[in-house]
C-alpha cells in the first residue's frame, strides 16, 4: 500500500470548516483513499473513502486531486466532538485481504 | 455503536500469564482484524481472518495467536505476558473485501502488572 503524509496537528474554530490534507504521491491506479478517525482511545471510526471522484456523505466530503497524488477531507461545520486523530490510508481494493495500515495521522483540535 | 463487540473491556493480569480476548463481528461480516495500540507505537496490525482462514499477518509476536470460529467470532490469545504487552487491543470486521469499510470495536484495555 502507498505511503501517506499528513500534518501532525491542526486547529479549527468551532462551526468553521476543517480541511485536512493528505499526500499520497505514490498511489497506484487501483488504490483507494480511506479516512478514519479516532476519538481519544475509542475504536477508529470509518469516515469516507474514494477512488477518483469526489465523495460526500453525512459526515464529510473527500476531495481527490485529478492526479490522485493528494486528497483533502473536509468537515463542513466542525464541532468540539470532532476533536480526534484523523488517519488517511491508501489501500488496494478487491480481494479479501483488507489490511489497513495506520500512520500517525493528524490530531485535529476544534476550539470553542 | 459499530456493531463489533469486544470482551472484556478491561483486563488486568500478571506477567507470565495467558489471556484470551474475544471479538464478535458485525452480522454478515466475514473478515476479522486484530490491532494493537500502545502509547508509543500507534495502531499496529496484527492479523486478519476471512471466513475462518488466516489471510494476512502483521507484526504479531509468536506468543500471540488467533483464530476465527465457524460462527465467525474470533479470539486473540496472548501468552507469557510481558509488561510491554500492555495496550489497547482492537478488533475490526468488514464484509468480503473490495472497497468496503472496516468497523472497529471499542477495544480491550490490557494491563500487565
Amino acid at each position: 500500500d502507498a505511503k501517506t503524509t499528513q500534518p501532525p496537528s491542526m486547529d479549527c474554530a468551532e462551526g468553521r470548516a476543517a480541511n485536512l490534507p493528505c499526500n499520497h504521491s505514490t498511489i497506484s491506479g487501483n488504490e483507494y483513499v480511506y479516512w478514519y478517525r479516532q476519538i481519544h482511545s475509542q475504536g477508529p471510526q470509518y469516515i469516507i473513502h474514494g477512488l477518483k471522484n469526489n465523495e460526500t456523505n453525512e459526515m464529510a466530503s473527500l476531495i481527490i486531486t485529478e492526479d490522485r497524488k493528494s486528497s483533502t477531507l473536509i468537515l463542513p461545520h466542525a464541532t468540539l466532538r470532532d476533536t480526534a486523530v484523523y488517519y488517511c490510508i491508501v489501500r488496494v481494493g478487491g480481494g479479501s485481504n483488507y489490511k489497513l495500515t495506520f500512520g500517525k495521522g493528524t490530531l485535529l483540535t476544534v476550539n470553542p | 455503536d459499530s456493531g463489533v463487540t469486544q470482551t472484556p473491556k478491561h483486563l488486568i493480569t500478571a506477567t507470565g500469564q495467558r489471556v484470551t480476548l474475544r471479538c464478535s463481528p458485525r452480522s454478515g461480516d466475514l473478515s476479522v482484524y486484530w490491532y494493537q495500540q500502545s502509547l508509543d507505537q500507534g495502531l499496529q496490525f496484527l492479523i486478519q481472518y476471512y471466513n475462518g482462514e488466516e489471510r494476512a499477518k502483521g507484526n504479531i509476536l509468536e506468543r500471540f495467536s488467533a483464530q476465527q470460529f465457524p460462527d465467525l467470532h474470533s479470539e486473540l490469545n496472548l501468552s507469557s505476558l510481558e509488561l510491554g504487552d500492555s495496550a489497547l487491543y482492537f478488533c475490526a470486521s468488514s464484509q468480503t473485501g473490495g472497497n468496503t469499510e472496516a468497523f472497529f470495536g471499542q477495544g480491550t484495555r490490557l494491563t500487565v502488572v
